[in-house]
């Protein structure tokens, strides 16, 4: 079947760095996108691994090892406002995207 | 700016009373898609649409239907809320012929069924 795994919640301190990763098992892979989702809203995109490495774009950054079925997103220079859940989407061999419940990011001052 | 609009934002039926929400892309973008969201769970799909092409999931309960009149508009009609059909419902648009096309949401509606 087709599985995510992400921390349901985490916390960090503004200012600080915080990594969230994200496990999945999916039939077949075309990719993986994070998606960043505040409370009552819809979710907006951040970012797009189709190949093994670093992908950065300003405060955010996610990983991709496609051997291993892993991701992360990592999130620099924390600021009150990336209080959020995030949200690990790979897709599967028939371009449709496995969402996983998301981890809820609560950030402290 | 293009974008996806959904219409209401917020929306309270009664228990059996058919409701109807809208979704209105500007991307002319050829998916559309809908899905179901519950608080603190993870997306699920109910319908998306190939251009013209619809695709049911197979686990979407057949008081959900929908509708693609056109490119630019998609309707979800619940035909008997129940109580558990409360969530948010999302509007997402893609490029089809780009892999690595991001969704684009709509606002999303807030469904209440009382």
């Amino acid at each position: 079947g087709q599985n995510i795994d992400q921390p349901t919640e985490m916390t960090a301190t503004e200012g600080a760095i915080v990594q969230i990763n994200c496990t999945y098992q999916t039939s077949g892979f075309n990719g993986l996108f994070w998606y960043q989702q505040h409370a009552g809203e819809a979710p907006t995109f951040l970012s797009y691994n189709v190949l093994d490495g670093l992908e950065e774009k300003g405060r955010f950054s996610s990983f991709l090892s496609r051997s291993k079925g892993y991701s992360y997103l990592l999130l620099k220079e924390l600021q009150m406002k990336d209080s959020a859940s995030y949200l690990c989407a790979p897709m599967d061999s028939n371009y449709q995207l496995i969402w996983g419940a998301g981890t809820k990011l609560i950030i402290k001052p | 700016d293009a974008m996806v609009i959904q219409n209401p934002r917020y929306q309270v039926t009664q228990f059996g009373k058919p409701v109807t929400l809208s979704c209105s892309q500007t991307l002319n973008h050829n998916v559309m898609y809908w899905y179901q969201q519950k608080s603190s769970q993870a997306p699920k799909l109910l319908f998306h649409y190939y251009d013209k092409d619809f695709n049911n999931e197979a686990d979407t309960p057949d008081n959900f239907q929908s509708r693609r009149p056109n490119t630019s508009f998609c309707f979800l009609d619940i035909r008997s809320p129940g109580l558990g059909d409360a969530a948010m419902y999302l509007c997402a648009t893609s490029h089809a012929d780009l892999s690595s096309s991001p969704l684009h949401f709509g606002n999303g509606t807030r469904l209440t069924v009382t």
